[in-house]
């Protein structure tokens, strides 16, 4: 069965210092969603992505932000420059059309000291 | 905005029934989901159900739905220690990102 796949599956970073995490969608799949989770709390919406842009975006998502989808495969969510509040579980989903169901990766776990 | 509530902890003996209950405020709710997230895990779909659903069933997963009262749970028959985990309750316009809540830990007593 296809499924999202993304790497890291941890990563442990400085203050400061800018992370991209990675995302595999499915493959027929064509919107694309990032969702984090800080320890104890809610999952919550990113940002969504579709045809090469930006569909929504939620206010967590700031300037320090931004996503890509640099080649047919991959899509990644960069964080510039980290701080500890950014500390958490990330997720990847993907959905063939919109309003369809959402399928997710594994998650990355960011660690930032 | 919309919110997604849940029960935080629920605790069965192996081999009893589990209800886990969520309500949601979002009266534009076009599905509804179950996610289960297994420690150190990712977000595994369990069942979703469309709003103009009462009921779904798919092997000892039942999902309940009152429309009316903004409720949805989610029934584990038979329940295993293999079934210890968080499960999320989500919901969605259709078009929009999924709005979750904050996970109901279910623990298992063999």
């Amino acid at each position: 069965e296809p499924e999202v796949t993304q790497t890291p599956s941890h990563q442990v970073t400085q203050m400061g210092q800018e992370v991209i995490l990675r995302c595999v969608p499915i493959s027929n799949h064509l919107y694309f969603y990032w969702y984090r989770q800080i320890l104890g709390q809610k999952v919550e919406f990113l940002v969504s992505f579709y045809n090469n842009e930006i569909s929504e975006k939620s206010e967590i998502f700031d300037d320090q932000f931004s996503v890509e989808r640099p080649d047919g495969s991959n899509f990644t969510l960069k964080i510039r420059s980290t701080k500890l509040e950014d500390s958490a579980m990330y997720f990847c989903a993907s959905t063939r059309a919109r309003g369809e169901t959402q399928y997710f990766g594994p998650g990355t776990r960011l660690l930032v000291l | 905005g919309e919110d997604v509530e849940q029960s935080l902890f629920l605790s069965v003996r192996e081999g009893d029934s589990s209800v886990i209950n969520c309500t949601y405020t979002d009266s534009s709710s076009t599905y509804l989901y179950w996610y289960k997230q297994e420690p150190g895990a990712g977000l595994q779909l369990l069942t979703y159900i469309f709003s103009n659903m009462d009921m779904k069933q798919d092997q000892r997963l039942t999902v309940l739905l009152n429309k009316k009262d903004k409720h949805l749970s989610l029934r584990i028959a038979d329940t295993q220690t293999g079934d210890s985990a968080i499960y999320f309750c989500a919901e969605s316009e259709g078009n929009t990102p999924l709005v979750f809540g904050k996970g109901t830990r279910l623990s298992v007593i063999a």
